[in-house]
């Protein structure tokens, strides 16, 4: 079946540190890949998409570009900020299947 | 607001109750789903329906009954509860996008989740 498997957490950087969160998927045929972000207390945001191999997506200055060699949407921002700790969930869906699998979520702490 | 609400926000009860939550979405979706999240942060699809129709059913006790009114509603019953049905309930809606050419995908939104405390 499908599945998403992200890097283990917690994850704590300093602000403006470079933040990558790997995410690698197994999949039948060519599903659409999401980040989603829960802040605490907070229900689930989508924070950017991918539907297509090669197709980047971006937001809040984070991106992730689809990888279909490597199976891979790694989330990455160039400088993060105290505002962006959270939980981040790597997801797919299978067209047609109007479900979404999630990775396990990885939590994110930023220091001042 | 537009956005999926649902009620009540925190739920703590004895094993053995009985007790609902409620969904509901105002953006025209067709599409609502009800995930679990357990302790350790794991998001699972329980149910989805599709204008008021069972769609995914994924292995779910059959204590936990959903039920549609109409399509902005999705209500979750669960009979009998236990202390392992302690989690966060999150509902979602969702609409088809299309992303150009062929391609399209399944944006959902969700909503803020309700604590469930089983004692």
């Amino acid at each position: 079946g499908n599945s998403v498997t992200q890097m283990e957490g917690p994850v704590t950087l300093s602000e403006e540190a470079f933040l990558t969160i790997n995410c690698t998927y197994t999949a039948t045929g060519y599903p659409s890949l999401f980040w989603y972000v829960q802040y605490p207390g907070e229900g689930l945001q989508l924070l950017l998409k991918a539907t297509k191999a090669d197709d980047k997506g971006s937001n809040k200055g984070f991106e992730a570009t689809y990888r279909k060699e490597t199976t891979s949407f790694h989330l990455e921002k160039g400088s993060v900020q105290v505002s962006d700790s959270a939980v981040y969930f790597c997801a797919l869906s299978d067209r047609g299947a109007q479900k979404l699998v999630f990775g396990q979520g990885t939590r994110l702490t930023i220091n001042p | 607001d537009t956005a999926v609400s649902q009620t009540p926000k925190y739920l703590v009860t004895q094993m053995g109750n009985d007790k609902s939550i409620k969904c509901e979405q105002n953006l025209g979706h067709d599409t609502m789903y009800w995930y679990k999240q357990d302790s350790k942060k794991f998001l699972k699809i329980m149910f989805s329906y599709n204008n008021k129709e069972l769609i995914i059913n994924e292995t779910v006790p059959n204590r936990f009954s959903p039920k549609s009114p109409d399509k902005a509603h999705l209500n979750l019953h669960i009979n009998s509860l236990e202390l392992g049905d302690s989690a966060v309930y999150f509902c979602a809606s969702s609409q088809v996008v299309l992303a150009g050419g062929s391609s399209s995908y399944n944006e959902q939104f969700f909503g803020p989740g309700t604590r469930l405390t089983v004692l």
